[in-house]
């Protein structure tokens, strides 16, 4: 069974830096793109980041170009968000997702639960 | 950017009946686009990918059509369990979703 679990959320003011991680199981990890999705209320859904399989490719939204980086460890079946810079925009639920690549792009075929994530003085 | 619009943005349907939700692309997304069904506190499952294909484990009342910029996700007889939001998600150029429907009971 594929499980996603993310972890690092929390609350932090304007300017903070966060680290999201998510454990992945249930697949053979390093074949998979890995994506970040976030939800806000007023936004709705927004993609965030891509990573390839092997970590080689990354693609980013522009609104996070330069303040948030995306990695992975693919011994330990781990996926990394690393959030600088942070702003009041930022404040959503962060849902790590698995990407199925079907090019031109990939789509999500599973999400874990999510993670919070409040930027706030 | 693609921006992905869904009508209506609320659709009432008793349990039985047809529902029929709506995604257009500002434009042609050829078969890139994908389905998928949130319910409160949940995250999103995808429900189709290609337009048309539906994903590991889901009924066959859902179905999905369309090319291009026009796009219809219907489920034949609604359940129970079917009553949630809605959202279309494009993966042409980028990645963008539409704003979401939300499938009332009536």
């Amino acid at each position: 069974e594929v499980q996603l679990v993310e972890s690092g959320g929390g609350l932090v003011p304007p300017g903070g830096s966060l680290r999201l991680s998510c454990e992945a199981s249930g697949f053979t990890f390093n074949d998979f793109w890995m994506s970040w999705v976030r939800q806000t209320p007023g936004k709705g859904l927004e993609w965030v980041a891509n990573i390839q399989g092997d970590g080689s490719v990354k693609t980013y939204v522009d609104s996070v170009k330069g303040r948030f980086t995306l990695s992975r460890d693919n011994a330990k079946n781990s996926l990394f968000l690393q959030m600088n810079s942070l702003r009041a925009e930022d404040t959503a639920v962060y849902y790590c997702a698995r990407g199925w690549k079907v090019p031109p792009g990939v789509y999500f075929d599973y999400w874990g639960q999510g993670t919070l994530v409040t930027v706030s003085s | 950017e693609i921006v992905m619009t869904q009508s209506p943005a609320t659709l009432s349907v008793s349990p039985g009946e047809r529902a029929t939700l709506s995604c257009r692309a500002s434009q042609s997304v050829s078969s890139n686009l994908a389905w998928y069904q949130q319910k409160p506190g949940q995250a999103p499952r995808l429900l189709i990918y290609g337009a048309s294909t539906r994903a590991t484990g889901i009924p066959a009342r859902f179905s999905g059509s369309g090319s291009g910029t026009e796009f219809t996700l219907t489920i034949s007889s609604l359940q129970s369990e079917d009553f949630a939001v809605y959202y279309c998600q494009q993966y042409h150029y980028w990645y963008t979703f539409g704003q979401g429907t939300k499938l009332e009971m009536k």
